[in-house]
């Protein structure tokens, strides 16, 4: 199975906030991510959280970890139609630093 | 700063060609990773190099497929004999130094094989 996990699905209205979540196995990983990756394009990084750190709040975008629940969430406050993606969370692994991935949310947004 | 240049965008293969993918790191970055994207799914790790070496290929198929990143130039990704489960996304990461914090995507290279 996903050494990540993320629920597939997530449909919000607009202005509400969204949250959401990912579980991960590795606790000694370094490096906790989340991207966002619009239709046809590539990843873009939103944020990233050492794992020393349980909260980092950036603009809109806030980010949980439970390290003892190995459990990392997205919070994104007055979500916008602009915002419908699918997000990624990942984590850090092996000496190298390789990504391991979640399969991804969908996040939909409606009007 | 151009950022991780990765061409083609896009690339057409038939069954039993060779796909050549290749990525530019930043400037100043000496790491690259490669990752498949499959349809629908999230990313999975291939292969991470340093100039002139492969240091960790753990995530590549056994056959037909290598890596390289030679002193000068691009880092390759070599498929020989293309099948259509190949057909993905491939995408190529580069980070200054090997910690994680320093990660810059590339925009992919779609891979489709009829």
């Amino acid at each position: 199975g996903e050494d990540v996990e993320q629920s597939l699905f997530l449909s919000v209205r607009e202005g509400d906030s969204s949250v959401i979540n990912c579980t991960y196995t590795d606790s000694s990983s370094t490096y906790l991510y989340w991207y966002k990756q619009e239709p046809g394009a590539g990843l873009q990084l939103l944020t990233y959280i050492f794992s020393n750190m349980d909260m980092k709040q950036d603009q809109r975008l806030t980010v949980l970890l439970n390290k003892k629940d190995k459990h990392l969430s997205l919070r994104i406050a007055d979500t916008q139609t602009g915002d419908s993606a699918i997000y990624f969370c990942a984590e850090t692994q092996g000496a190298g630093n390789m990504l391991t991935f979640g399969g991804g949310t969908r996040l939909m947004v409606k009007p | 700063n151009a950022g991780v240049m990765q061409n083609p965008r896009h690339l057409v293969r038939r069954r039993g060609q060779e796909a050549r993918l290749r990525c530019s790191p930043m400037k100043g970055h000496s790491h690259v990773y490669w990752y498949r994207q499959l349809p629908e799914e999230g990313l999975k790790f291939m292969v991470y190099l340093q100039k002139e070496n492969i240091i960790d290929e753990s995530g590549m198929p056994k056959e037909r497929f290598s890596a390289e990143f030679p002193k000068e130039g691009p880092s390759i990704l070599r498929i020989q004999q293309v099948v259509r489960g190949d057909s993905a996304a491939y995408f190529c990461a580069s980070s200054p130094r090997n910690r994680g914090d320093g990660y810059t995507f590339g925009s992919g290279t779609r891979l489709t094989v009829v």
